[in-house]
């Protein structure tokens, strides 16, 4: 079976310090890997997602994750945050051709000035 | 172009009542799929619907819990008899087509608080 762990259920982090949401997931087969970002009282958006080559993936608003498969992670980072990167981040590895995504619990992001 | 448009934002219901929750698709999107997010807890795939046809209702409960996505109008994800742990927030997705892409392609709406008294 397929899980996945967000390790950090909130991260408080000053504007313009770097910033890292841990993902990790179990799977015995390949998957594809998202982040979503749930900003406030809005619906889930396409951050980024890895499908394969590269291991590092580039996302929106100058996120990126990097796939590590032989740690099963698939970390979120952002070198400098915003203020309004304040939300909610969720990991999502699916099954190939899969809409069962499986979310993770969520890292809630409070950037403080 | 609109979003996933989700209605109720707030849904509040005494145990036993019944709880319909709605969503219109994206424009062009004929895919529909319902997941729930349990408190502290992740979204969870309940049911994915096509117009007038469930494809995969794997993840809905086996009791009170039914989806629909008629030739016309909003899907329905419909809550009988609700029970405090229903409480939860529902949120639908779209997606314009089948097969690989359709994972990459999932439009989320804002979801509906359900909250059962």
């Amino acid at each position: 079976a397929q899980s996945v762990t967000q390790l950090d259920s909130q991260v408080p982090v000053f504007e313009e310090a770097p910033v890292e949401l841990r993902c990790n997931y179990s799977s015995s087969v390949s998957v594809y890997l998202f982040w979503y970002v749930q900003y406030p009282n809005q619906g889930l958006q396409l951050l980024l997602k890895y499908l394969s080559g590269s291991t590092l993936v580039k996302g929106i608003n100058g996120f990126e994750a990097e796939f590590n498969k032989s740690q099963t992670s698939f970390h979120l980072r952002k070198p400098s945050v915003h203020i309004s990167d304040t939300a909610e981040y969720f990991c999502a590895p699916g099954r190939d051709s899969s809409y069962k995504l499986i979310f993770g619990s969520g890292t809630r992001l409070l950037v403080r000035p | 172009n609109a979003g996933v448009m989700q209605n109720p934002r707030h849904l509040v219901r005494r145990r036993g009542q019944e709880a319909r929750l709605r969503c219109s698709p994206m424009k062009g999107h004929s895919h529909v799929y319902w997941y729930r997010q349990l408190p502290e807890e992740g979204l969870k795939f309940m049911v994915y619907l096509q117009k007038e046809n469930i494809i995969d209702e794997s993840g809905m409960p086996k009791e009170r819990f039914s989806a629909e996505f008629p030739k016309e109008g909003p899907s329905i994800l419909r809550i009988q008899q609700v029970v405090r742990g229903d409480s939860a927030a529902y949120f639908c997705a779209s997606s314009p087509e089948r097969g690989r892409a359709r994972t990459e392609k999932l439009f989320f709406g804002s979801g509906t608080q359900l909250s059962v008294l």
